[in-house]
């Protein structure tokens, strides 16, 4: 099964505060998503790549940007977190089936 | 946009008992998939299945393409079903690009 990994597992954050979610596969897929899930929402894309370098606009994008630094590394950046980017953020990858890293909880106080 | 309802939103059953799940989706899928969800958070691929049946142990996932809605059926329940399955298509029809809109999901519990 595809290896997608993500850290930190857990952060808390102040209002304002700076944050960077990171994300690394193994598995050489072209494509990688960022991903939020809130209750009574489910999962909603925030931004996708399809390779290094490029960075694709998801649903709800605001407050969010993205880089992919290489085939293996996509990371979500929060400038500027706020109490609405509390969440439960997933990656994940796919070259057709989407593999899903472990999330990771993001408190912003 | 594109619209993926699943129903029931939650379902309780005694285990060994059947459940069947419902996704209706707004327009035509390029792709479908069924997502299940551990209770700690883990996501996992189930199937994908963008059309046909297709079985893994005691799951059945069918998909009517022309009629917008798919199915997952899981027969003798087992305690270590619970969770949340969720449904998610790939609506574009032109690049493949793997973007995904899900339903809010069906929480499943059963119990012993």
């Amino acid at each position: 099964e595809a290896a997608v990994t993500q850290s930190p597992r857990n952060k808390v954050t102040v209002t304002g505060g700076n944050v960077t979610l990171s994300c690394r596969q193994t598995n050489s897929h072209n494509y990688m998503y960022w991903y939020r899930q809130d209750t009574g929402h489910g999962l909603r894309l925030i931004h996708y790549s399809y390779g290094a370098g490029n960075l694709q606009i998801g649903d709800v994008p605001d407050g969010y940007k993205a880089t992919r630094t290489t085939q293996e590394d996509f990371f979500l950046l929060l400038e500027l977190a706020s109490p609405s980017q509390t969440s439960l953020y997933f990656c994940a990858s796919s070259a057709g089936t989407q593999y899903f890293g472990p999330g990771t909880r993001l408190l912003v106080l | 946009g594109q619209q993926v309802q699943q129903s029931p939103a939650s379902l309780v059953l005694q285990e060994g008992e059947n459940a069947e799940l419902q996704c209706n989706f707004s327009s035509t899928a390029t792709r479908l998939q069924w997502f299940y969800q551990h209770p700690g958070g883990r996501l996992v691929s189930l199937f994908y299945n963008p059309s046909g049946t297709k079985h893994t142990g005691r799951l059945t996932s069918t998909t009517v393409t022309n009629e917008r809605r798919s199915s997952l059926h899981i027969s003798s329940s087992q305690t270590t079903d619970s969770g949340t399955y969720f449904c998610a298509i790939d609506h574009n029809t032109g690049a493949n690009t793997g973007k995904l809109t899900f339903g809010h999901g069906t929480i499943l519990r059963v119990h012993p």
